[in-house]
């Protein structure tokens, strides 16, 4: 079962800053983060496990709160680079491991 | 870096056809996928493959095979192409450990007309 993305769409002015969720209906292992321009292939964030853990990657951090089974991507200041449709891929715990992703969120920064 | 080629960029093909998409990695990767992607449904896996001749269906396996003899090499192959299996398809590898990211390809813009 795929993780509910929101906002499905932000749109921002350079320097703001943007929150994008993911929620699961089932426990999870794990989430990742990737981040697809247009025209291009998906590349990955950060993988983020059952714990709680906080990572970072550039001004982009990410949380997992393992317990409400969902996961946040924090953009802080945002840059025009960061545009783009973002995806949560989610592992479930005693699955297969292989993750099933969101239906993306769509962020558009302008200058 | 690990790099994932995806055989054609786009594809146009006639209904009925068969069609195969291949994918290629070059990092001595396990698992290999195949993804499809449409506006609004995000990334949905079709099959995925976690060794030489070892295949598993995704979530929306219907009307597609795959084929992997050998590593380096995940084929995607639409027996009967028909026009809602117009898309785009994305391939991707990672190294088969647990939390290992996934690698994906440029994708290949399927058009069946």
């Amino acid at each position: 079962q795929q993780p509910v993305q929101s906002p499905q769409a932000v749109i921002l002015r350079e320097g703001e800053d943007a929150v994008i969720n993911c929620s699961s209906s089932k426990a999870l292992y794990s989430v990742h983060w990737y981040r697809q321009k247009h025209g291009e292939a998906p590349v990955f964030l950060m993988i983020l496990l059952k714990g709680g853990e906080q990572k970072g990657h550039e001004k982009i951090s990410a949380s997992f709160n393992e317990k409400k089974q969902q996961s946040s991507l924090y953009l802080t200041a945002s840059q025009l680079s960061y545009s783009g449709t973002y995806f949560c891929g989610t592992e479930v715990a005693g699955g297969s491991y292989i993750p099933t992703f969101g239906r993306g969120t769509s962020l558009i920064v302008h200058p | 870096d690990v790099k994932v080629t995806q055989s054609s960029r786009y594809l146009v093909k006639r209904t009925g056809e068969k069609v195969f998409l291949e994918c290629v990695q070059d990092m001595d990767h396990e698992n290999m996928f195949w993804y499809r992607q449409d506006p609004g449904l995000g990334l949905r896996l079709i099959y995925f493959s976690y060794d030489v001749k070892m295949k598993e269906k995704g979530d929306i396996p219907e009307g597609y095979s795959v084929s992997r003899e050998k590593k380096e090499r995940f084929s995607l192959i639409l027996e009967s192409a028909s026009t809602n299996q117009t898309s785009m398809y994305l391939c991707a590898s990672s190294s088969g450990q647990a939390n290992s990211p996934l690698h994906f390809g440029n994708g290949t813009r399927l058009t069946v007309t």
